[in-house]
């Protein structure tokens, strides 16, 4: 059984820029989590969606983050403009319909924001 | 939300048991996750504990909770060097937002051969 698949593996942007990270979850899962994992630190939730909508988006900073669940499949996080404090691990998770907990996470992006 | 602390470090020999200790604020939590992240990794679920359960064993693993105390333990039998990586306690909240995890900063458990 393929795992969750992230993209890219590592990005290194300058402050004030633009960038995005794709997922694309287990098949069959229909939750969706993007949690930010700053260095030293456990992750903590950004968003998460079941199926395109969004559940949870309350640790989301919607000044400068995004991101959405077309078609309830494949995600993107979008981050504009990045700050220095935005250099972190994004991961993105994923869970089997009515077991929430028992998450799936990808191997994450590495963002450097310089 | 949710507190969640664990120590940072934990270095043991080869073969000996680890212990990795856990304490968190929310007693309404009920499923308590741990999670193991080698480096450059995600994480990975190894095991939980229903919060109406005491022990939970699970091959070298065994789970202790003093939901009393609000307590979470995690031992690890015989460990090898292979178990070295960060174990994070991960309660999980069943309010308002389905399966939210609340994660502490993760123990660096360090195993010498």
């Amino acid at each position: 059984e393929a795992g969750v698949a992230q993209s890219p593996r590592y990005k290194i942007i300058e402050k004030r820029q633009s960038v995005a990270f794709w997922c694309n979850p287990i098949s069959g899962h229909a939750t969706l989590y993007w949690y930010q994992q700053i260095l030293g630190q456990g992750p903590k939730l950004l968003i998460q969606f079941q199926n395109n909508g969004v559940v949870d988006d309350s640790q989301l900073p919607k000044d400068r983050f995004s991101a959405e669940r077309l078609k309830g499949v494949d995600s993107t996080l979008k981050i504009q403009p990045a700050k220095l404090e935005d250099s972190a691990v994004y991961l993105c998770a994923s869970s089997f319909p009515g077991v929430y907990e028992k998450l799936f996470f990808g191997s994450g992006t590495q963002l450097s924001v310089l | 939300g949710e507190d969640v602390e664990q120590s940072l470090f934990l270095s043991v020999r080869e073969g000996d048991s680890s212990v990795i200790n856990c304490t968190y604020t929310d007693s309404s939590s009920t499923y308590l996750y741990w999670y193991k992240q080698e480096p450059g990794a995600g994480l990975q679920l190894l095991t939980y504990i229903f919060s109406n359960m005491d022990m939970k064993q699970d091959q070298r693993l065994t789970v202790l909770l003093n939901k009393k105390d609000k307590h979470l333990s995690l031992r690890i039998a015989d460990t090898q060097t292979g178990d070295s990586a960060i174990y994070f306690c991960a309660p999980a909240d069943r309010g308002s937002t389905l399966g939210r995890l609340y994660f502490g900063r993760g123990t660096q458990l360090t195993v010498w051969p």
